[in-house]
Order: C-alpha cells, then sequence, then structure tokens
C-alpha cells in the first residue's frame, strides 16, 4: 500500500540551529513529492515540491529538500531556523499516473526555543 | 480573487442535522478533494474527485456525501451531523501540479 511517513513526530530545535525533517515514502514508483507548513489555525501552504531532475529543490522561507531515490526519502531542512517557523509539517505525495489523491504523512510538530 | 475559499469558516451545529461546507475554486482544477484533519490522525481523505459529475471515497466517507456537477464547486454534506464529526475540514484542488488548499472550516457538533 502506499504511505508517507514522517518518524519525527514532535521536534524542538534552538533558534537559529539547523533543522531537519525526515520522511520517507512507500509507492510503486516514484510519486510527486510536497511539503506542506500548517501554521496554527490556518490552513496548508506549499513550501515546496519535487517532481523530476534535480534532487535537491529549493522553497519558499528559506527551506530546501533532498530526494534520495535509494533511501526512499524526501527530507526537509533549513539551515537556520526562525522562531516563526514553530508549525505542524507535512510531507505529502501524489501518484504520477494518476492524480487521484495526495496520501500525507501524519506530521512533525516544529517547537522552537528562542 | 483567484483560488480556493471554503465557507464557512465555522459552524456549530446540532446533532442530527444536516450541515453542508462550501468548497469554490478558481483555477477549473480537475482535481478536488475533502480533507478532515484531527489530532492524532493527520489528515484523511474523505472524498475526491477527478472531475465534474465524478467523485469517489477516499479513507472515512462514511456520513458524508458529495457533488460536482460544476466544475469549480465542491460541497461536502454532513447528512446527519453526529458529534465524531467535530472537525478541521479542507478542501483542496490540483491540476496536475502542486494542491491547493482552502483556509479550512472549523466544525463543532454538538
Amino acid at each position: 500500500a502506499q504511505s508517507v511517513t514522517q518518524p519525527d513526530i514532535h521536534i524542538t530545535v534552538s533558534e537559529g540551529a539547523s533543522l531537519e525533517l525526515r520522511c520517507n515514502y512507500s509507492y510503486g514508483a516514484t510519486p510527486y513529492l510536497f511539503w506542506y507548513v500548517q501554521s496554527p489555525g490556518q490552513g496548508l501552504q506549499l513550501l515546496l515540491k519535487y517532481f523530476s531532475g534535480d534532487t535537491l529543490v529549493q522553497g519558499i522561507k528559506g527551506f530546501e529538500a533532498e530526494f534520495k531515490r535509494s533511501q526512499s526519502s524526501f527530507n526537509l531542512r533549513k539551515p537556520s531556523v526562525h522562531w516563526s517557523d514553530a508549525a505542524e509539517y507535512f510531507c505529502a505525495a501524489l501518484r504520477k499516473t494518476s492524480y487521484d489523491k495526495v496520501i500525507f504523512g501524519p506530521g512533525t510538530s516544529l517547537s522552537v526555543i528562542p | 480573487d483567484a483560488g480556493i475559499t471554503q465557507s464557512p469558516r465555522y459552524k456549530i451545529t446540532e446533532t442530527g442535522r444536516q450541515v453542508t461546507l462550501m468548497c469554490h475554486q478558481t483555477w477549473s482544477h480537475s482535481y478536488m478533494f475533502w480533507y478532515r484533519q484531527d489530532l492524532g490522525h493527520g489528515l484523511r481523505l474523505i472524498y475526491y474527485s477527478a472531475a465534474a459529475d465524478i467523485t469517489d471515497k477516499g479513507e472515512v466517507p462514511d456520513g458524508y456525501v458529495v457533488s460536482r456537477s460544476k466544475t469549480e464547486n465542491f460541497p461536502l454534506t454532513l447528512e446527519s451531523a453526529t458529534r465524531s464529526q467535530t472537525s478541521v475540514y479542507f478542501c483542496a484542488s490540483t491540476g496536475g501540479d502542486s494542491p491547493f488548499f482552502g483556509q479550512g472550516t472549523r466544525l463543532t457538533v454538538v
């Protein structure tokens, strides 16, 4: 069955520290991959996406993600976290052959210590 | 304005009542989705639609009905609301690129 996993339920980092959020997927073929961020009481905002090509993709707000086919991973990174980055982060996947649905990981809650 | 809008943003209803959540997108995206978000469960797909008049069940469809007579609208109806349907509901759409989400509807069933 297709699935997206995010091993870390909650992460706490200090402001200014680097961040890496993990995401693994299980699909028959490489899907489209996304990272979304959700601030409290808000909808989901797209941070970045991977369709094909360069495995390191840049997104908004200083985020980047690296696609690793061998590890079925799409980890999100940021070199220096700001207090405003505290939010819920969702990794998601969409099957290329049929845009029937998006599968979300369970989310990682990020707390930032000033 | 272009985008995807949900209405109402907040709704309180009584058990047993019918309630409809609206979703409207201006991009003419083919695919539209309804998710519910609950603590401990993340986002779960309720229904999706590949085009007008084509809908299909997602992970948690029981108690919900959808229709899609026009490409831009995808209403979600709770036929007889139950307390377990208290949740935040998100509509999304995609035309083959990134899915875009509405701001959500917070529904409370009392």
